[in-house]
């Protein structure tokens, strides 16, 4: 079974513009949820989508926002990028909406860099 | 915001030796999880104990959970140099999702 696939992997771009991320979860999973990880910070909850639906949301501003497709692919999009958005964002996937006594798979990452 | 933090920090050990990191959370919890995290990857997961559970083993992982003193230990035997990553306690958080503490950085020297 192939695991959660992130891309891009790396991502490079300058302030004010916009960048989509992509996950792909497990297969079967209908789950979808987004961290946000950076050295001072540690591991921040973004949201979470189930059958196509924002489920949870973390305490972001709205630049960040996602939605996911009927296969439960899933895509987030930071708007009018700002420095302090470069991190390792992660999209973790499982089989129900706001599982927290189940284990998430994570994908690896993609590292976005904001110049 | 987060609800677990872990201790140490850090952890410099050679291999062979045990290693133990420390979770602390704040609320009550049904359950709690640990996660390891390769440099610049995804997180893994390793282990899950509810709050029925004391302890709980897993190939050289052990884990215990005291609820009274809302804190677990991940205890790794005989550690080996492939150990070296960030480890991670998981606690449900009030929205629904998964709140992780700041991590173990563990390095295990050969």
């Amino acid at each position: 079974k192939a695991g959660v696939t992130q891309t891009p992997r790396y991502l490079i771009k300058t302030r004010g513009q916009q960048v989509t991320l992509s996950c792909s979860p497990i297969s079967g999973h209908r789950s979808v949820s987004w961290y946000q990880q950076t050295p001072g910070q540690g591991l921040q909850f973004l949201f979470e989508y189930f059958s196509e639906t924002q489920r949870n949301k973390g305490n972001f501003p709205g630049r960040f926002s996602g939605r996911q497709f009927s296969n439960s692919r899933s895509e987030m999009n930071v708007s009018t990028l700002e420095l302090g958005d470069s991190a390792l964002y992660l999209c973790a996937s499982s089989y129900t909406a706001g599982a927290t006594n189940e284990k998430l798979f994570f994908g690896s990452g993609t590292q976005l860099s904001v110049l | 915001s987060q609800q677990g933090e872990e201790d140490p920090q850090a952890l410099s050990i050679q291999e062979g030796e045990n290693a133990t990191m420390n979770c602390s959370y704040k609320t009550s919890i049904n359950n709690l999880q640990w996660y390891r995290q390769n440099s610049g990857r995804g997180l893994v997961h390793l282990i899950l104990i509810r709050s029925n559970e004391r302890e709980k083993h897993s190939g050289r992982l052990r884990v215990t959970l005291d609820t009274s003193k809302k804190s677990s230990s991940l205890l790794i035997t005989a550690s080996r140099a492939a150990d070296t990553a960030s480890y991670f306690c998981a606690t449900p958080g009030s929205a629904r999702q998964l709140t992780f503490g700041s991590g173990t950085q563990l390095t295990v020297l050969p």
